[in-house]
């Protein structure tokens, strides 16, 4: 059982809106900065989004973040086949589960 | 240009122990955090623990699940990160990575992965 809640599948078809939630509490999304990772398959995670809505170096715009209170979500527009993949988020957890806790990952297939 | 290689993983029996290695290159090994994460097979992502630079006092942290059996350690001389596994159970199989933040006035702003190290716990 994750301490970050996200569903574990999603989908859409090419050059639709999709978003991916992610829940968390006071300890984690509530107090510290949301993380969102982007793993495909076969291949170790890539960070996609920091600070809940800022983009490393290389990543499209089409990916966005956004967080309120003790949720968050990851939004990719224009989806494309190359999208397929797992997605995460993570934060910095206050509590004893440990200094980054995730989300279970959501498995978005492009249909 | 950044590499992180993990090697050590293999088949270990429950109760057993095993040493990770992280080795790394094409940046300033010795002022960098360092972490593990691992992914048990078809699941998802579990933060193990990191440890933090010398300037920072060799700082360690671990996930509750891990914490009391896993040590993590490094030696710059060698840029190399370490996880030191003991006790495992069969639960701790999984592909283990090292990770590594690039921060910004403490925030993450890009990271690198190595290529992962299987690490097998059966009898």
């Amino acid at each position: 059982q994750s301490v970050l809640t996200q569903p574990p599948s999603a989908s859409g078809t090419p050059g639709q809106r999709v978003t991916i939630s992610c829940s968390g509490s006071s300890s984690n999304i509530g107090s510290n900065y949301v993380y969102w990772y982007q793993q495909l398959p076969g291949t170790a995670p890539k960070l996609l989004i920091y600070r809940n809505n800022q983009r490393p170096s290389g990543v499209p715009d089409r990916f966005s973040g956004s967080k309120s209170g003790t949720s968050a979500s990851l939004a990719i527009s224009g989806l494309r086949s190359e999208d397929e993949a797992d997605y995460y988020c993570a934060a910095w957890d206050d509590s004893l589960s440990g200094p980054e806790v995730f989300g279970g990952g959501t498995k978005l297939t492009v249909l | 240009e950044v590499q992180l290689v993990e090697s050590g993983g293999g088949l270990v029996q429950p109760g057993g122990s095993l040493k990770l290695s992280c080795a790394a290159s094409g940046f300033t090994f010795s002022g960098s955090a360092m972490h593990w994460v691992r992914q048990a097979s078809g699941k998802g992502l579990e933060w193990v623990g990191r440890i933090r630079s010398k300037a920072n006092s060799y700082a360690t942290a671990y996930a509750a699940s891990v914490k009391g059996r896993f040590t993590i350690s490094r030696d710059d001389s060698k840029n190399t990160a370490y996880l030191q596994m003991n006790s495992l159970k069969t639960e701790d199989t999984a592909v283990y990575y090292c990770n590594l933040p690039i921060t910004i006035f403490g925030v993450v702003v890009s990271d690198y992965w190595g290529q992962g190290t299987l690490v097998t716990v059966s009898s």
